[in-house]
């Protein structure tokens, strides 16, 4: 079964760069989130969207954006990068008949951001 | 300040035997508890999950327990295989119905480690 694509899987960035990580949801999925994982730490909400709006917001630091297009792929744009935004970021899809609302999240293998 | 707390960083049993994962959670609003799997190099893989409506869901080897009174859930996983090595992550949610989505809070995870 098709899972979460993101890309790239790998990146690394100088300090004061911009970086853009792309997420393909499964398809028929109506939500996207997007997670960062530092080292050591617990995944941490970004941002969702549902149906190309934006849904809900956590810790997402002014520098990044994020948009859901009319394919329900997601792109997550962070702007003057800092070596603190090195870390693991996930993107999860889900729709309202696998749980939208409950939790039930179906995950990417993450993009890994370096930042130097 | 953390909403989900998972106090064990890491857990050793022996195969055959209990692993007991345990979660606390101190927002009353949480209503979906969740436990998550995560391989390294993977994203999370949804594993389990319990409305707070009820105080015990089991699927196979995997029993969540809730207790709302006390704010704690924990996970057993009977009996434990080596491939069950991982780290488990606790998850929340406020879910809420009327249309867009909620991200999850995630606890900093426990490494289970199944010794043979």
């Amino acid at each position: 079964a098709a899972g979460v694509i993101q890309s790239p899987r790998h990146l690394i960035k100088e300090k004061r760069e911009t970086a853009t990580l792309k997420c393909y949801p499964i398809p028929r999925h109506d939500t996207v989130y997007w997670y960062q994982q530092g080292p050591g730490q617990d995944p941490q909400f970004l941002i969702s969207f549902y149906e190309k709006m934006q849904s809900d917001k956590g810790s997402i630091p002014d520098r990044f954006s994020a948009q859901q297009f009319s394919d329900y792929h997601s792109e997550l744009n962070m702007s003057s990068l800092e070596l603190g935004d090195s870390a693991l970021y996930f993107c999860a899809s889900s729709s309202v008949l696998t749980g939208r609302g409950t939790g039930e999240l179906f995950f990417g293998e993450g993009s890994r951001l370096t930042v130097l | 300040d953390q909403q989900v707390k998972q106090n064990s960083p890491s857990l050793s049993v022996q195969e055959g035997r209990i692993s007991i994962l345990n979660c606390d959670y101190t927002n009353s609003m949480f209503d979906y508890f969740l436990w998550y799997k995560k391989y390294p190099a993977e994203g999370p893989t949804f594993l389990i999950s319990i409305s707070s409506i009820k105080d015990k869901n089991e699927d196979g080897r995997f029993t969540v327990f809730l207790n709302k009174s006390a704010k704690h859930l924990s996970l057993h996983i009977v009996p434990s295989q080596p491939g069950d090595s991982a780290v488990y992550f606790c998850a929340a949610i406020h879910s809420y119905s009327g249309g867009g989505a909620d991200g999850l809070t995630f606890g900093k995870g426990t490494h289970l480690i199944i010794q043979p």
